[in-house]
């Protein structure tokens, strides 16, 4: 099970870039690191996906090292609007045959004017 | 229009109420999925169908029934509701089933048992 750790939380303030890390020391070979984004009283949106090196749109980034034991979603420049719940989801096939996608705790990012 | 929609938006009911929870995606997925959301905010899944194939049933009671009439509607159907049945309840759909592919959620069902 490639389980996934990343901070409780963190604070910033508008118009700087935010760097969230998420650590996934078990990721397996065919996993992909996907991000979601939730704000309070919705569903998780997706931000981004990648597998290696760096993935960019035009939300936010995602750099992910040769080991891939880790990743880090970076946001630039942001927002009140970003103060939202960020979850790291690795992909994960389960011993049955079916895939689950678990969902850590997530890390609380509120920015602040 | 809403991708992935679901109905209520909030349920109050009372200890040992039947009670459903609808979900429709207009997206053509074939997967569709159940998430809990506790008090702590930790999501975890609870079922999911593939082209109206159960797939992936958690740990979850058996008052908890999932059903799926056709690929583009997933319901949930919760018997004898518990106070511990209170959470939000997320409806999700994926172009096909794997765990790599990208959810789209609906905005929730706000479950309080009283």
């Amino acid at each position: 099970l490639a389980k996934t750790t990343q901070p409780i939380s963190m604070d910033s303030y508008e118009g700087q870039e935010v760097n969230i890390t998420c650590s996934h020391n078990n990721i397996a070979t065919n996993d992909y690191i996907t991000w979601y984004q939730q704000f309070p009283s919705q569903g998780p949106r997706f931000i981004i996906q990648g597998y290696k090196t760096k993935v960019t749109n035009e939300v936010a980034s995602l750099f992910i090292p040769a080991d891939r034991k880790s990743s880090t979603l970076s946001l630039p420049r942001v927002s009140l609007s970003d103060t939202a719940v960020y979850y790291c989801l690795v992909g994960d096939d389960g011993n049955s045959g079916y895939s689950t996608l678990t969902f850590g705790k997530g890390t609380m990012l509120l920015v602040s004017p | 229009d809403t991708a992935v929609s679901q109905t209520p938006k909030y349920l109050v009911t009372q200890m040992g109420n039947d009670k459903s929870i609808k979900c429709e995606q207009n997206l053509g997925h074939d997967t569709m999925y159940w998430y809990k959301q506790d008090s702590k905010k930790f999501l975890k899944i609870m079922f999911s169908y593939n082209n109206k194939e159960l797939i992936i049933n958690e740990t979850v009671p058996n008052r908890f029934s999932p059903k799926s009439p056709d690929k583009a509607h997933l319901n949930l159907h919760i018997n004898s509701l518990e106070l511990g049945d209170s959470a939000v309840y997320f409806c999700a759909s994926s172009r096909r089933r794997g765990a790599n592919e990208k959810l789209f959620f609906g905005s929730g069902t706000q479950l309080s048992v009283l």
